[in-house]
């Protein structure tokens, strides 16, 4: 049981290239989450699909496309890749379980892919 | 609009004493919040959760403290050593939303 598991760890691109991070999930959880990580900005929200065949916008989508291609995978695409892309990219996966005294409401998170866009 | 907010960048505390980490939201449609911890170069972990129907929740050395009224919250470690060292975001979400909220996280350090 890997949990998230995403590729590349490690990226550097040049302004104008394009990439897929990918990330892939074996707890069958229906959401899954694309999150960036900068410096005093917490965990930042880009692209989310609540199940699969379905996509959302999160806070920052702009120069970002997602693919949730089957119930396991969810890659986030750079088409065009700008130094304000530089960051670390995090991918997630949601559980949400029903208790007796309350649902509770998880979110696992995979090792995260530094990027870098010189 | 920052919804969540940890107003402390960071935070250091001698080993065995008590961390205190504060959140505080603005939205008064969250019903449940969490902390992670974040240790570099590693994804957040899920380290505790509390539903707005409770004021407190305690696991082990960790206790996260709900005030709804002051819409404030936070997480105390006690007794803290040295392995705590680390990012701390709290988040939250309203029931049936599919998007959690972070803070901005504050950096604890244990000091020996």
């Amino acid at each position: 049981n890997a949990g998230v598991t995403q590729t590349p760890k490690f990226q550097v691109l040049k302004t104008g290239q394009s990439m897929t991070l990918q990330c892939a999930q074996d707890m069958n959880h229906n959401s899954m989450y694309w999150y960036r990580q900068d410096p005093g900005m917490g965990l930042r929200l880009i692209y989310y699909s609540a199940s699969e065949g379905t996509t959302d916008k999160g806070e920052v989508p702009n120069g970002y496309n997602v693919s949730r291609l089957n119930k396991r995978e969810f890659s986030l695409r750079l088409e065009s890749a700008a130094p304000s892309q530089t960051s670390v990219y995090f991918c997630a996966s949601r559980r949400v379980t029903n208790v007796l005294w309350g649902n509770t409401d998880t979110q696992y998170f995979g090792p995260g892919t530094r990027l870098t866009v010189l | 609009d920052q919804q969540v907010k940890q107003n402390s960048p960071s935070l250091s505390v001698q080993e065995g004493r008590i961390s205190i980490l504060n959140c505080d939201y603005t939205n008064s449609m969250f019903d449940y919040f969490l902390w992670y911890k974040k240790y570099p170069a590693e994804g957040p972990t899920f380290l505790i959760s509390i539903s707005s129907i409770k004021d407190k929740n305690e696991d082990g050395r960790f206790t996260v403290f709900l005030n709804k009224s002051a819409k404030h919250l936070s997480l105390h470690i006690v007794p803290s050593q040295p392995g705590d060292s680390a990012v701390y975001f709290c988040a939250a979400v309203s029931q049936g939303a599919q998007k959690l909220v972070f803070g901005q996280g504050t950096r604890l350090t244990i000091n020996p």
